[in-house]
């Protein structure tokens, strides 16, 4: 069966810091990977999706950076973070049959 | 314009109810549609997709799609105390799941 894990699962950075949040998928081959954003409070804001390696889309243009080294590794990055970065991000995975997403736990980021 | 828009709420129920979560889209392309539920502090799981107008059941949950209104409803029978939790509505345009700021629901014992 398929599995998806992302970490760290929580993390308080300075503001001006790096960030380097990660995800693997196990059990599926070129699967569609996703980071999405969630606001307190707020709906999921897709951040970037990829459909293989190398191949990364940008949705909100901002200071963070997505990339897929492996077929089943999708890192989300920032050379200095904001304030307004804070938030629980999520990485997922797509059924091509169905459209159905698949989540990881989450990655809880505090910018202070 | 939001791509997905859902009433944020609060929405309270007694428990037993019925409870009634709406969501519209502005994309007609659109094909397919996701209900997600999420508790706080967890990441979303799915509770069901629809691709066809009219309504389709699952135990004590109907989607029901409309189309030509734009519209999607997920209706909760029976209503549970946890049942209460945000319910994300969400709308595949081109592969990309769009999602709605999501409903929250409060069901009282």
């Amino acid at each position: 069966s398929q599995t998806i894990h992302q970490w760290p699962a929580t993390l308080v950075q300075p503001v001006g810091s790096p960030l380097s949040l990660e995800c693997t998928v196990e059990g599926t081959s070129n699967p569609n990977l996703y980071w999405y954003r969630q606001a307190a409070g707020r709906g999921l804001q897709l951040l970037f999706y990829s459909v293989g390696i190398g191949q990364i889309s940008s949705e909100v243009p901002q200071n963070l950076s997505a990339s897929r080294p492996q077929d089943r590794q999708f890192i989300l990055s920032s050379k200095k973070l904001l304030l307004s970065d804070s938030g629980f991000y999520l990485c997922a995975w797509s059924d091509t049959g169905t459209g159905e997403l698949f989540f990881g736990e989450g990655s809880r980021l505090t910018v202070l | 314009q939001k791509e997905v828009e859902q009433n944020s709420g609060p929405l309270s129920v007694p428990e037993g109810a019925i409870a009634s979560l709406n969501c519209t889209y502005s994309d007609r392309g659109s094909q397919s549609f996701f209900w997600y539920r999420q508790y706080s502090g967890k990441s979303p799981e799915l509770i069901m997709f629809i691709y066809s107008n009219g309504d389709k059941e699952d135990g004590r949950f109907t989607a029901q799609l409309n189309k030509a209104s734009q519209y999607v409803s997920l209706l909760i029978r029976d209503s549970q105390p946890s049942d209460s939790a945000t319910y994300l509505c969400a709308v595949d345009q081109g592969g990309k799941l769009i999602f709605g700021q999501g409903t929250e629901l409060s069901v009282k014992p």
